[in-house]
């Protein structure tokens, strides 16, 4: 039952440059949208989420797009900084479905300094 | 800031013995959930608790796993008799809110190791 992918397990990207990392998902139910980042030995760490009524939220670096017709949401990471090497996850909630949360298999960053 | 503390942070068990995860969420908080990932897989949600009481869980929680607040603080993941399967590393979250809409912070995890 994988209601949330994220197909790539692992990115690299040159410092200062944009990481893109992506998430698709099934359940055309889901209605809240988050990415989690998470460091060895620690758990995840909240980063920015998305309600489906917008397409698009930023918080300084960190942007995500949420496409509802492709069930698709990426994170964009403008620009990239060694610091952000973690895995990423992304999580999908519904409200129909109460507060769990369904989460991606995670992708791993590295960025390259 | 805030955070929410699980410990310990790694749990060594034989097979079939009963094990404790505890874990103290944001103080505010009303929410609570138990999750786990087993190494190499997604984190999967176990269940969550409001008012005492569970309000959902899923197909893992079954009748070897149960929770309790047994006080105003703490926030408890009980085992009753250990499988192997059951290694993975737990994570306990709490929120303030319920349902869509609503952050749920992590604690850093409890890794189970069952031999």
């Amino acid at each position: 039952d994988q209601q949330v992918k994220q197909n790539s397990p692992s990115l690299s990207v040159q410092e200062g440059r944009i990481s893109i990392l992506n998430c698709d998902y099934t359940n055309s139910m889901f209605d809240y949208f988050l990415w989690y980042k998470k460091y060895p030995a620690e758990g995840p760490t909240f980063l920015i989420s998305i309600s489906s009524i917008k397409d698009k939220n930023e918080d300084g670096r960190f942007t995500v797009f949420l496409n509802k017709s492709a069930k698709h949401l990426s994170l964009h990471i403008v620009p990239s900084q060694p610091g952000d090497s973690a895995v990423y996850f992304c999580a999908a909630s519904a409200r129909n479905t109460g507060n769990q949360f369904y989460f991606g298999t995670g992708t791993s960053l590295t960025v390259i300094p | 800031e805030p955070e929410v503390t699980q410990t310990p942070s790694h749990q060594v068990t034989q097979m079939g013995q009963e094990v404790i995860l505890r874990c103290v969420p944001i103080s505010n908080h009303l929410y609570f959930y138990w999750y786990r990932q087993i190494l190499g897989q997604k984190v999967e949600f176990l269940v969550s608790f409001y008012n005492n009481e569970i309000s959902e869980k899923s197909e893992i929680f079954d009748d070897q796993f149960s929770v309790e607040r047994p006080d105003g603080s703490n926030f408890t993941l009980k085992i009753r008799s250990t499988k192997l399967e059951d290694s993975a590393m737990y994570f306990c979250a709490s929120s303030a809110e319920r349902g869509a809409g609503d952050i749920q912070y992590f604690g850093a995890g409890t890794r189970l190791s069952v031999l």
